[in-house]
């Protein structure tokens, strides 16, 4: 079935380090892919996301790029900050399907100043 | 901003009870959506609904579990005997049409 694999965690960096968070994912069709967070206390929010091959996602200084030949969407960001200490969830959804997402395990991530 | 808002964000309830969970959707969404995350696992599909009746459900929702949406603003997840492999975050979501998921902050149940 349709699943996602995330780097397992906690991650632990200090400010201004380089992060990257890997995912890679299992499809039967052709999916939309996504990065959730999840701040302390509150609800999951959509970072960013791409939906077809090459497409890259950016929001916040995060990117992510759609890699159909290795089925990946690598979070990066070059230079972390305290506030984004979170949990950050990479999500598949299969387009033309049904209109549920697919979620991989999280990764925490704390930043230290 | 808009927001979707879960009560209570804790609950503790006995083995056996019945549990309500609450969820108010961003008023003029279209699609309603449970999921839950066991402590440590995968954030895991739940239900959805539109128009009034589930239209899709993975194979953990099962005759203990049921979704309502009682008054046209809230919409609920109702657990009928818990079990204490019930325990988890439950995560209430709502969509308009073609547009992205909003999510809630979540209701931690636990079952003692």
């Amino acid at each position: 079935g349709d699943s996602v694999t995330q780097m397992e965690g906690p991650v632990t960096l200090s400010e201004e380090a380089f992060l990257t968070i890997n995912c890679t994912y299992t499809a039967t069709g052709y999916p939309s892919l996504f990065w959730y967070v999840q701040y302390p206390g509150e609800g999951l929010q959509l970072l960013l996301k791409a939906t077809k091959a090459d497409d890259k996602g950016s929001n916040k200084g995060f990117e992510a790029t759609y890699r159909k030949e290795t089925t990946s969407f690598h979070l990066e960001k070059g230079s972390v900050q305290v506030s984004d200490s979170a949990v950050y969830f990479c999500a598949l959804h299969l387009q033309g399907g049904s209109e549920k997402l697919v979620f991989g395990k999280g990764t925490k991530l704390t930043v230290n100043p | 901003e808009p927001e979707v808002t879960q009560t209570p964000s804790h609950q503790v309830t006995q083995m056996g009870q019945e549990v309500i969970l609450r969820c108010v959707p961003i008023s003029n969404h279209l699609y309603f959506y449970w999921y839950r995350q066991i402590l440590g696992q995968k954030v895991e599909f739940l239900v959805s609904f539109y128009n009034n009746e589930i239209s899709e459900k993975s194979e953990i929702f099962d005759d203990q579990f049921s979704v309502e949406r009682p008054d046209g603003s809230n919409f609920t997840l109702k657990i009928r005997s818990t079990k204490l492999e019930d325990s988890a975050m439950y995560f209430c979501a709502s969509q308009a049409r073609n547009y992205g998921y909003t999510f809630g902050s979540g209701t931690r149940l636990t079952v003692v």
